[in-house]
């Protein structure tokens, strides 16, 4: 069955700290995987997609299909970034996402 | 309009009351998508539209929900017989369809509470 989990339900580091949220994911067929986020009273929002390879915001996330894993990575975490994010999987024709139940990071000065 | 727009953004009823909650999607956008966002739940899908067809309703959790789409574009979310544990944030997002990126576009949502 597909499956998105993220482990961790708060994450708190300090700015300019490093910062990896982390997304483990099952599917049968070849996954199509996303980050979005969730700023303070904003609607969510699309961080990053694993096909476009792109850093957005400083955040990069790589597909280990290895390890079934997609965790999201910042080298230098900082006070905006705090948001609820949630990782998410995209069947093949993109008919239905399954998403985490999130991950609140919270950046503290 | 720029987003999707979601209406009524909340609600408050009573148990037992039906609901309707409506979603208008960005213009063009043929994919439309409801979720239910519970506190600690995460995103739970509910159903997908294709048009105004849905050809994947597995998600939603019994027959007092229900859902349609007219004209390829507004869509209503109906809860019949509200029960507490309806209470939730229903969001709804677009996307283009046939060559899909794979991006949602979401709207702000509708809280739901249920006394």
């Amino acid at each position: 069955a597909q499956r998105v989990t993220q482990p961790e339900k708060l994450l708190s580091v300090f700015k300019g700290a490093p910062v990896e949220l982390k997304c483990n994911y099952s599917y049968s067929g070849s996954p199509e995987l996303f980050w979005y986020v969730q700023y303070s009273r904003q609607r969510l929002q699309l961080l990053l997609r694993h096909i476009s390879r792109e850093s957005i915001k400083g955040f990069t996330a790589d597909l280990n299909k290895g390890e079934t894993s997609f965790h999201l990575k910042k080298p230098f975490a900082q006070e905006e970034d705090s948001a609820m994010y949630y990782c998410a999987l995209g069947s093949g024709n993109f008919n239905k996402f399954y998403f985490g139940s999130g991950t609140k990071l919270n950046v503290k000065p | 309009g720029a987003g999707v727009s979601q209406s009524p953004s909340n609600k408050v009823t009573e148990k037992g009351k039906d609901v309707e909650l409506r979603c208008d999607p960005i213009s063009g956008h043929t994919a439309l998508y409801w979720y239910r966002q519970s506190l600690g739940q995460g995103l739970e899908f509910l159903i997908y539209f294709q048009g105004n067809s849905a050809p994947d309703k597995s998600g939603l959790p019994s027959d007092r929900f229900s859902a349609e789409r007219t004209g390829g574009s507004v869509s209503t979310l109906t809860i019949q017989r509200t029960q507490q544990e309806d209470s939730a944030v229903y969001l709804c997002a677009s996307s283009r369809g046939g060559g899909n990126t794979g991006e949602l576009f979401f709207g702000e949502g509708s809280r739901l509470t249920v006394l």
